[in-house]
């Protein structure tokens, strides 16, 4: 099957830097990538859905200056969080498809801790 | 609009007996749903999906899932636990518009030996 994987895995920060977080289709081309968040003992929630080539869509409550995405290439999307705060900190996962009616397949997820 | 209502927080089972996990959707459209397993600290594998085909879904690891339209529902069954099963699971459906996934609130399936 379609397998996606994540970099890294988990990450701890100081407060006020910026984490890079990369999800690649290691197998098929994703035309588009999405990125969810998940706080502990809660469900995913969508944070933005990102074309290769376009400018992401965000969710509505989600700061797009904070948590910057780019989907340059058809298998890689970055999500950066800037300026991390204690309340970034979160499981963070992305999904990949590579057409409207096929399956979204997910990444492993990351782990972020702000200090 | 949609959204999707997992009915239980948690659920516990014996090892070799029936698994019940329920769900309710709401949608405007045709829904495709979907059921997806996490383990601790895990992404998501998809268990099996829905899409307008036959109503009742064989998936993976023994599950499966009947939709019924009438009732709005798309229950998970498993006929025996194993103790592999123990994850939380989550039932999901799509925005048929923009095919992002609305997540249910998650089931938390423990399997007592």
């Amino acid at each position: 099957g379609a397998v996606v994987s994540q970099h890294p895995s988990r990450v701890i920060c100081k407060s006020g830097t910026s984490v890079k977080i990369e999800c690649r289709s290691l197998d098929f081309q994703a035309t588009t990538m999405f990125w969810y968040r998940q706080f502990p003992k809660q469900s995913l929630m969508l944070m933005a859905t990102s074309n290769e080539g376009s400018k992401a869509t965000y969710e509505q409550g989600v700061e797009k200056d904070k948590f910057l995405i780019n989907h340059a290439s058809l298998t890689l999307s970055t999500l950066t969080v800037t300026s991390a705060h204690p309340e970034d900190s979160s499981f963070y996962i992305c999904s990949a498809r590579n057409s409207p009616k096929e399956t979204q397949y997910f990444g492993p997820g990351t782990r972020l801790l702000v200090l | 609009a949609q959204s999707v209502t997992q009915l239980d927080s948690h659920v516990s089972v014996s090892e070799g007996t029936p698994v019940l996990l329920r769900c309710n959707y709401s949608s405007s459209y045709s829904p495709s749903l979907f059921w997806y397993v996490q383990h601790p600290n895990k992404g998501l594998q998809l268990l099996l999906k829905y899409t307008s085909a036959a109503t009742l879904v064989k998936g993976i690891n023994g599950f499966e899932a009947e939709f019924k339209k009438s009732e709005t529902s798309f229950h998970l069954t498993k006929p025996s636990a194993h103790m592999s099963d123990a994850a939380e699971y989550f039932c999901v459906v799509t925005d048929t518009g923009r095919r992002a996934l609305t997540f249910g609130s998650g089931t938390r399936l423990q399997v007592q030996p």
